[in-house]
């Protein structure tokens, strides 16, 4: 089964400076990518996902992340953030098939200005 | 395009009772799946439907157990609550395939077992 492991549990950053999110994900002949941000008293909402192709991938709200095979990561990036990027962010996992998503424990960001 | 839909969203039960949970995916969705959020294990899987079918069951003990209906709509349920089950369940729905796709979750029903 696969397994994700966020390396930090809570990211402070002031407004304005940039930020990056990782995540460690067990390794395997092939798996798909997300990040999902939670809201304060919301649901999950997708910021991207990696299938194929192209290691870097652009997402919503200016969010990246590059997947890198053989370190097996998938981190996040923003080169600047607002305040409302405060916020839950979690890495997921797929396999193909697998009708599910193994997510990470999530990292809380916290935008101060 | 209404979003998906879940009802109760806040709860509080007594160790021992049963809760049923309801969700409404988004329209044209035929997969729907139910996690458990809680501060100290994140974000745990505990089934997936498709087309009235379990396709997927996540390692949970059998007091929960879920369904779905001919129209999609989903439904969860847990008996003899213990204090551990307090916790935001959520409910997500898909269009395609779930691991590839995009998973389109509720705002969830926070359920406090006291």
């Amino acid at each position: 089964a696969q397994s994700v492991t966020q390396l930090d549990s809570q990211v402070p950053v002031f407004e304005e400076a940039p930020v990056e999110l990782r995540c460690n994900y067990s390794s395997s002949v092939s798996v798909y990518l997300f990040w999902y941000v939670q809201y304060p008293n919301q649901g999950l909402q997708l910021l991207l996902k990696y299938l194929s192709g192209s290691t870097l991938v652009k997402g919503i709200n200016g969010f990246e992340a590059e997947f890198n095979k053989s370190q097996t990561s998938f981190h996040l990036r923003k080169p600047s953030v607002h305040i409302s990027d405060t916020a839950e962010y979690f890495c997921a996992v797929s396999d193909p098939g697998d009708y599910k998503l193994s997510f990470g424990a999530g990292t809380t960001v916290t935008v101060r200005a | 395009k209404a979003g998906v839909t879940q009802t109760p969203r806040y709860l509080i039960k007594t160790r021992g009772q049963q809760v049923t949970l309801s969700c409404s995916p988004i329209s044209g969705h035929r997969s729907v799946s139910w996690y458990q959020q809680t501060p100290g294990q994140g974000l745990q899987f505990l089934f997936e439907y498709f087309s009235e079918t379990q396709r997927n069951k996540g390692n949970f003990p059998g007091r929960f157990s879920g369904r779905q209906f001919s129209n999609s709509r989903s439904e969860m349920n847990v008996s003899t609550l213990e204090l551990g089950d307090s916790a935001l369940y959520l409910c997500a729905s898909s269009y395609g395939d779930v691991a590839s796709g995009e998973l389109f979750f509720g705002e969830g029903s926070r359920l406090t077992v006291l």
